[in-house]
């Protein structure tokens, strides 16, 4: 059973710096791998699609990178803002399941 | 401008009182899924549907019920709601053409039984 775990499971740092969130999951047997972010009580945005044979996609100030062999995936932001604060959660989509399994988040607030 | 839609946004309602919250997409996914979201537990599948007439239990089904009759959309129906139900639901859309089977998600659906 695939599990995905991010630690650490909040994380305070200053504005403008540059920050890595982690993602590790157990079956690396995976389609793809997707970060989102959550505002609090809000909806689910995403923000970046990594499919299996790819070891990183860009946007804008985020990158994510894939280690499929080694089950891990980080969240990169850079130059942070205020504005950047929220839950970040990444998920998989695992061979022989049509669903994502979900890692319980990671609550970034950046302090301006 | 390619979206999911659910309805209800928010929805407090009393035990035992059937209700359904239903989750419409526009761009012709043929996969749809509904998912909630509990402080701690994260999120976790409900129920998904791979196409037309064709659904199967996700992780935690019980107590839910859905039906995909046309492919745009999906409804969850809570036949007897329980307080164990008070959660925030979603509802998402993807397709395996073009390989990329990235998810798409609803606003979510706020439920309190009380």
């Amino acid at each position: 059973k695939q599990e995905v775990t991010q630690i650490p499971a909040a994380l305070s740092v200053p504005e403008g710096e540059n920050l890595v969130l982690n993602c590790s999951f157990t079956d690396s047997a995976i389609y793809n791998l997707q970060w989102f972010r959550q505002d609090p009580g809000k909806g689910l945005t995403s923000l970046l699609l990594i499919q299996s044979s790819q070891r990183e996609q860009t946007s804008g100030r985020l990158n994510a990178s894939l280690d499929k062999s080694s089950g891990r995936s980080t969240l990169y932001i850079a130059a942070s803002q205020p504005g950047d604060s929220a839950t970040y959660l990444c998920a998989v989509i695992t061979f022989g399941n049509e669903k994502l399994t979900f890692g319980t988040g990671t609550r970034l607030t950046i302090i301006p | 401008e390619a979206q999911v839609t659910q309805n209800p946004r928010y929805l407090i309602t009393v035990t035992g009182k059937k209700l359904t919250v239903t989750c419409s997409q526009n761009m012709n996914h043929e996969y749809m899924s509904w998912y909630r979201q509990d402080p701690g537990l994260g999120l976790r599948q409900i129920y998904y549907s791979m196409n037309v007439e064709v659904t199967d239990k996700g992780d935690v089904p019980e107590g839910y019920k859905v039906s995909r009759k046309e492919k745009r959309n999906f409804p969850l129906i809570l036949e007897s709601p329980s307080p164990n139900q008070t959660s925030l639901y979603f509802c998402a859309s993807h397709t395996r053409n073009g390989g990329l089977n990235e998810q798409f998600f609803g606003p979510g659906t706020r439920l309190t039984v009380l």
